[in-house]
């Protein structure tokens, strides 16, 4: 079975413009979640996708956002980038999202924000 | 404070040494307890699982979670330049917004 796959996995972009992350789950699964990592932070969860639809979400400000197809692949989307946006961004994926499931993380997409 | 907390180390051991991490947490509802290594440049993956308290062994690992201590530790036996990495802990609730709260990970390396 392939991983979970992101793309682009390396972005530059300046201050105020906007960006569009992708993550392919593993086939079969349905549950989709963000992180962002940072060296201070660590890992934070930003959302949580099933069935198309954000069933969990975390402490970051709606500049943050994200949507879920039906094939189950999922975008993440920043806009009015700000320098503090720069970090490693994951995306896991399991079954059905239940705690008792396996995460299994993409190799992340690194965004710097100049 | 936050709600886990993880020593950012670097930790550096020779290698066959017996290697302990640890994190603690605060909040009580967390259930579920997971231990992922993340080599550079790649995404986490999933060492050790553990619902609620107790031990567990997986070859050289073991996963261990005192509750009433708000406390858990892995501990790698025979470390290998191979497990030079960084180790994150984590924790979930049914309960709360969040499901899994991370640790900040410890950086190990182990010496050849």
């Amino acid at each position: 079975k392939a991983g979970v796959t992101q793309t682009p996995r390396y972005l530059i972009k300046t201050r105020g413009q906007q960006v569009t992350l992708s993550c392919s789950p593993i086939s079969g699964h349905r549950s989709v979640s963000w992180y962002q990592q940072t060296p201070g932070q660590g890992l934070q969860f930003l959302f949580e996708y099933f069935s198309e639809t954000q069933r969990n979400k975390g402490n970051f400000p709606g500049r943050f956002s994200g949507r879920q197809f039906s094939n189950s692949r999922s975008e993440m989307n920043v806009s009015t980038l700000e320098l503090g946006d720069s970090a490693l961004y994951l995306c896991a994926s399991s079954g059905t999202g239940g705690l008792q499931e396996t995460q299994y993380f993409g190799p992340g997409t690194r965004l710097l924000v100049l | 404070q936050k709600e886990v907390e993880q020593d950012p180390g670097p930790l550096s051991v020779p290698e066959g040494a017996i290697v302990s991490l640890n994190c603690t947490y605060s909040n009580s509802a967390f259930q579920y307890f997971m231990w992922y290594r993340q080599y550079s440049r790649k995404g986490p993956e999933l060492l050790m699982y553990t619902y609620s308290s107790g031990n567990k062994e997986d070859g050289r690992f073991t996963a261990q979670v005192d509750k009433s201590s708000k406390y858990i530790s892995l501990f790698i036996r025979d470390s290998q330049p191979s497990d030079s990495a960084t180790y994150l802990c984590a924790m979930g609730s049914t309960s709360g917004t969040y499901k899994y709260i991370f640790g900040t990970g410890t950086r190990l390396k182990v010496l050849a």
